[in-house]
């Protein structure tokens, strides 16, 4: 167990609709990461925050926007969602990303599928 | 531009050793890591190489070759449970914030 918690596990929705994925990370941790996976794809990073400010962002759709909370927990919102976002939505966290050895924890993800 | 390539399937034998390599191309390196994935479960870290050399851990030993672009995972005395995805990944400190770029991942089959 990675200390990362993930919900919801599972999501199955339709195109068009709007879905909300929650983060929180390992006790102490600042930064959090967020990635997708497709299948025989590999991790594509979209977003990251550290203490609760944007640090970077990556391969992110406009459809999709995060945030993360004075908890540090964070939130992913995929909307207007369409079959080619299903996939693995992985949060990560670690302590402080400004450290070149910044190993992340992945949580077990949530598996979304769009019918 | 960015780009790691990791070869995309490989195939050992329970007690053998398999050398999985990785190739990138960045402009602001700044630490390589080896995470491992079984299949529908979370990446989890395995190695970090920042320094050019060879870093071991146990059974596994990870090289950096920062001149070339170049690094390899080894693994030794395979074991069954060694069947899994292994992710090459890259910190790019270039556009001033810290991004990191993920292989696809090389898909290790251990055989009995």
């Amino acid at each position: 167990d990675s200390g990362v918690t993930q919900t919801p596990k599972h999501l199955i929705t339709a195109t068009g609709q709007r879905v909300t994925l929650r983060c929180s990370p390992r006790s102490g941790d600042l930064s959090v990461y967020w990635y997708q996976q497709s299948l025989d794809q590999g991790l594509q990073f979209l977003i990251q925050y550290y203490n609760g400010e944007e640090r970077a962002k990556g391969n992110i759709l406009e459809r999709f926007s995060a945030q993360q909370f004075p908890d540090l927990h964070s939130e992913l919102n995929l909307s207007s969602l369409e079959l080619g976002d299903s996939a693995l939505y992985f949060c990560a966290s670690s302590v402080d990303d400004r450290e070149a050895k910044n190993i992340q924890y992945f949580g077990a993800g949530t598996r979304l599928s769009v019918l | 531009g960015q780009n790691i390539d990791q070869p995309t399937e490989m195939t050992a034998t329970e007690g053998a050793i398999v050398q999985i390599n990785c190739t990138y191309q960045t402009s602001g390196f700044n630490g390589l890591f080896w995470y491992q994935q079984h299949a529908g479960e979370a990446p989890t870290f395995l190695s970090y190489n920042v320094l050019d050399g060879l870093e071991e851990k146990g059974r596994f030993s990870s090289f950096l070759s920062r001149s070339k672009g170049y690094s390899y995972l080894l693994l030794k005395e395979l074991q069954m449970k060694d069947s899994a995805s292994y992710l090459c990944a890259v910190r790019d400190d270039s556009s001033g914030t810290y991004k990191y770029i993920f292989g696809t991942g090389t898909r290790l089959k251990v055989l009995a």
